[in-house]
């Protein structure tokens, strides 16, 4: 079965760090491109970070720019977002999804690990 | 990179027909053929429903169709069901490059 597993959410307060995980099973995790996707409570998608294939090229949307960094170990089948500097609008589901190609469609989607900021 | 643009809600009944709209500009939906459109069921992870434009992932009902004209695409839903009622987003690749997705649109099966 084609599966995303999340981890790694919870509370932190402003100005604190998480680690968010990605593990993939199913299918062969090394031959796609990555993505991390969230949606604040109550509000639309909106598109994170993308990740190639090897892990050289990575994207970035402004609003993480600088504080975010997206990851993957291929030998260990898992996607990561190391999330720093976190704002109370960090706040929302994060998902981790399988990129059909470079930032063309999400195909796979996980279940959604809750990261909350706040004091 | 500004949100695209969709409708709030659309709503239709039972057999109908309904089209979502999805603008953007020239530095996405008008530049590249890489319009996707994701359905959302409350509590749930989305679902690709149509990527790079019209095409339909296995599995997808033949219903869903979409389409694009300059910058604006559409998603149309034909026959409409009870469980089609749920949230629909449209994405797009941009320029920068990056990925951006609309507001999403509310649709409710009257």
């Amino acid at each position: 079965e084609v599966q995303l597993l999340e981890s790694g959410g919870g509370l932190v307060q402003p100005g604190g760090s998480l680690r968010l995980s990605c593990a993939a099973s199913g299918f062969t995790f090394t031959t796609y491109a990555m993505s991390w996707v969230r949606q604040a409570p109550g509000r639309g998608l909106e598109w994170v970070s993308g990740i190639s294939v090897s892990g050289v090229t990575t994207y970035y949307a402004d609003s993480v720019k600088g504080r975010f960094t997206i990851s993957r170990d291929n030998s260990k089948n898992t996607l990561y977002l190391q999330m720093n500097s976190l704002r109370a609008e960090d706040t929302a589901v994060y998902y981790c999804a399988k990129d059909l190609s470079k930032l063309k469609a999400f195909d796979i989607w996980g279940q959604g690990t809750m990261v909350t900021v706040s004091s | 990179q500004s949100a695209l643009t969709q409708p709030a809600s659309v709503s239709g009944s039972p057999g109908q027909s309904i089209t979502i709209s999805c603008t953007g500009t020239s530095s996405d939906i008008g530049g590249y053929n890489y319009v996707s459109w994701y359905q959302q069921h409350p509590g749930k992870a989305p679902k690709l429903m149509i990527y790079d434009v019209s095409n339909r992932p296995s599995g997808v009902s033949n219903r869903f169709s979409g389409s694009k004209s300059g910058n604006t695409a559409s998603l149309t839903i034909s026959g409409l069901q009870a469980e089609d009622e749920a949230d629909y987003y449209c994405s797009s690749y941009t320029s920068s490059p990056t990925l951006v997705f609309g507001g999403g649109t509310k649709l409710t099966v009257l």
